[in-house]
């Protein structure tokens, strides 16, 4: 079964401290990960994807294939990370599946 | 390119009332989706769809109906509308893997119901 895991439904972290947002993923085969963030009241917006390997507003996540997960991270949480963290994988079919989310609160 | 549009932004019905949620997008995109977003809590899967003419049934069909007669518009109907369908609802579309050069499912904007 494709599926995606965020075992977190929310996570509180002080303002300065690092961030762990977890993905684990089923998946038969190589998939695309993603990770997408919502602000309050805004759209689904992504955040970054797993084939970039690029750092987006100080954010890392790295493939982990043999423990298939994607987990999200940031050394220094800042107040403006507060959101709605969505991880999603795009399967062969080029069907995308969301994980159900992670509300993020930082704390001041 | 104007992306993902929904109309309306907002509504409130009554229940029983039908009405249909508008997604189009300019895109050229395959695939489109529906999903409701119920306050404080993830996504959820209503339908989607792989082409002009193909719908399948995603997480929570139930109450709801699509339609895809066209590649840019994915409308989403309430028949009888009921609290539980008090929601945002978002619509989404993205490319074929491969073909997309930033981001694989743009969103839209939502259409915030409520229902009483």
């Amino acid at each position: 079964a494709q599926r995606v895991t965020q075992p977190e439904k929310l996570l509180s972290v002080f303002k300065g401290a690092p961030v762990e947002l977890k993905c684990n993923y089923s998946y038969s085969g190589s998939p695309e990960l993603f990770w997408y963030v919502q602000y309050s009241r805004q759209r689904l917006q992504l955040l970054l994807r797993h084939i970039s390997r690029e750092s987006i507003k100080g954010f890392t996540a790295d493939l982990n294939k043999g423990e298939t997960s994607f987990h999200l991270k940031k050394p220094f949480a800042q107040e403006e990370d507060s959101a709605m963290y969505y991880c999603a994988l795009m399967n062969r079919d080029d069907k995308i599946i969301f994980g159900k989310g992670t509300r993020l609160h930082i704390l001041p | 390119n104007a992306g993902v549009t929904q109309t309306p932004k907002f509504r409130i019905l009554k229940i029983g009332q039908s009405m249909t949620l508008q997604c189009t997008q300019d895109m050229n995109h395959n695939y489109m989706y529906w999903y409701r977003q119920d306050p404080g809590m993830g996504l959820k899967l209503i339908y989607y769809s792989v082409g002009a003419g193909i719908t399948d049934k995603g997480e929570v069909p139930n109450g709801y109906n699509v339609s895809r007669s066209t590649t840019e518009d994915f409308p989403l109907r309430l028949e009888l509308a009921a609290p539980s369908q008090t929601s945002v609802y978002f619509c989404a579309s993205s490319p074929k893997q491969g073909d997309y050069s930033n981001q694989p499912q743009h969103f839209g904007d939502g259409t915030r119901l409520s229902i009483l």
